[in-house]
């Protein structure tokens, strides 16, 4: 089943901070998160495991609360460049990572300068 | 350390054709999977592959749709007998183990049926 984000869109400044959040009626065994901008592939930004490893970008952060099945990305200080639509992508617990990834709906983030 | 490559970039078809998508993964990545994106929404799963082995085709349609990941060569994701509803854009993406591991994205096809 398809986990939901929210929001569905979001305006900042540069500079302002941002929290995305995706939830998912299964038990996970990883998050994904990818940015795309239009018209191009989504880029791998960070993957969040089941037992609290994390694996990604630098200047971005996100949690994973594996009784929740939930997951929030943290962008802090935004630049112009993160603008883009952030995509979480969710592997079942059941099949243990081995699955491809179920997308949600994505969440708009415009920075504006 | 070439990425994940696909072709054609872009391709058109008339209804009814046969429309052939190729990838082929990162280097050491052996796993491979597709994903197709419609305008405005996300992406859905279609069929992960590993060399010469299907392991999970569940979101790929029972009919028209195939998928092959040959010993040597590309992945091939082959669309017989095109329908406008098959325009869209189609990703493929490779990691190097199934568990665990990032999956890394080509720049995709967009094939468009006339």
């Amino acid at each position: 089943q398809q986990p939901v984000q929210s929001p569905q869109a979001v305006i900042l400044r540069e500079g302002e901070d941002a929290v995305i959040n995706c939830s998912s009626s299964k038990a996970l065994y990883s998050v994904h998160w990818y940015r795309q901008k239009h018209g191009e592939a989504p880029v791998f930004l960070m993957i969040l495991l089941k037992g609290g490893e994390q694996k990604g970008h630098e200047k971005i952060s996100a949690s994973f609360n594996e009784k929740k099945q939930q997951s929030s990305l943290y962008l802090t200080a935004s630049q112009l460049s993160y603008s883009g639509t952030y995509f979480c992508g969710t592997a079942p617990q059941e099949g243990g990572g081995a699955d491809g990834l179920t997308f949600g709906k994505g969440t708009h983030l415009i920075i504006q300068p | 350390n070439a990425g994940v490559m696909q072709n054609p970039r872009h391709l058109v078809r008339r209804r009814g054709q046969e429309a052939r998508l190729r990838c082929s993964p990162m280097k050491g990545h052996s796993h491979v999977y597709w994903y197709r994106q419609l305008p405005e929404e996300g992406l859905k799963f279609m069929v992960y592959l590993q060399k010469e082995n299907i392991i999970d085709e569940s979101g790929m349609p029972k009919e028209r749709f195939s998928a092959e990941f040959p010993k040597e060569g590309p992945s091939i994701l082959r669309i017989q007998q095109v329908v406008r509803g098959d325009s869209a854009a189609y990703f493929c993406a490779s990691s190097p183990q199934a568990s665990s591991y990032e999956q890394y994205f080509g720049p995709g096809t967009r094939l468009t049926v006339t």
